[in-house]
């Protein structure tokens, strides 16, 4: 299995701070990552695939770069509607993994 | 809009079989994998499997002995049956449609989720 593991596991941000979040990869995966944002009670949401394209109606704010085995999640400008968790995941490997997941409180 | 709509029964006693079907409208099941997926604080998120129209199938090496995927084309549908259930197994599920092209391979939309508790 790859792993995949989120730092930080969690982080309390102030409406327009610019917040990073990391994803490593076990193994190489190329750019075969993608992040989703997810509020509680809800499904995951699409933000970003293959490292760095934004997926539609995502705002701009949110950014995704990297390659190989080192990601990374970027809110230019947290709003308020950003709370949540938010998980990467590799599709290298046909058999996909989950990050364990960093919840970003407001 | 592709939406899909999930159901299935959310109390089951151990050694049941979790059964669940996913209904995609506003695309035709052919050209993509359909996938289910389960949330637990145990272990996250992890992926089950996925099936194409076709039936061909992948899935979870840990899971594989235990799930069977289905599709239905008629209906536009897709299920999962999960055998032998243990408290292991209690987790939100969710169906999602697989975009594999290229370089893309993702998950989205998904379904809203099904709470399925295993307990006696």
């Amino acid at each position: 299995d790859i792993q995949m593991t989120q730092s930080p596991s969690s982080l309390s941000a102030s409406v327009g701070d610019r917040v990073t979040i990391t994803c490593r990869a076990s193994q190489i995966i190329s750019t075969f990552l993608n992040w989703y944002h997810q509020r509680p009670g809800r499904a995951p949401k699409l933000l970003i695939s293959a490292a760095s394209t934004l997926r539609d109606r995502v705002p701009s704010r949110f950014s995704g770069s990297g390659g190989g085995t080192d990601f990374t999640l970027t809110i230019s400008s947290l709003q308020p509607e950003d709370f949540g968790t938010y998980y990467c995941q590799q599709s290298y490997d046909t058999f996909h993994t989950f990050g364990q997941g960093t919840k970003v409180e407001i | 809009q592709v939406q899909l709509q999930q159901w299935g029964a959310g109390l089951l006693k151990p050694s049941e079989t979790v059964s669940l079907t996913c209904a995609v409208s506003g695309e035709s099941l052919r050209g993509h994998y359909w996938s289910w997926l389960r949330q637990s604080p145990a272990k996250g998120l992890e992926w089950i499997g996925d099936i194409n129209h076709d039936g061909r199938t992948n899935y979870n090496p840990s899971l594989k002995s235990r799930v069977t995927l289905s599709v239905d084309t008629s209906k536009n549908e897709f299920s999962l049956t999960l055998n032998s259930a243990t408290a292991a197994d209690t987790a939100v599920y969710f169906c999602a449609r697989r975009k594999w092209f290229g370089v893309d391979d993702f998950f989205d939309p998904w379904g809203q989720g099904t709470l399925v508790t295993v307990s006696s």
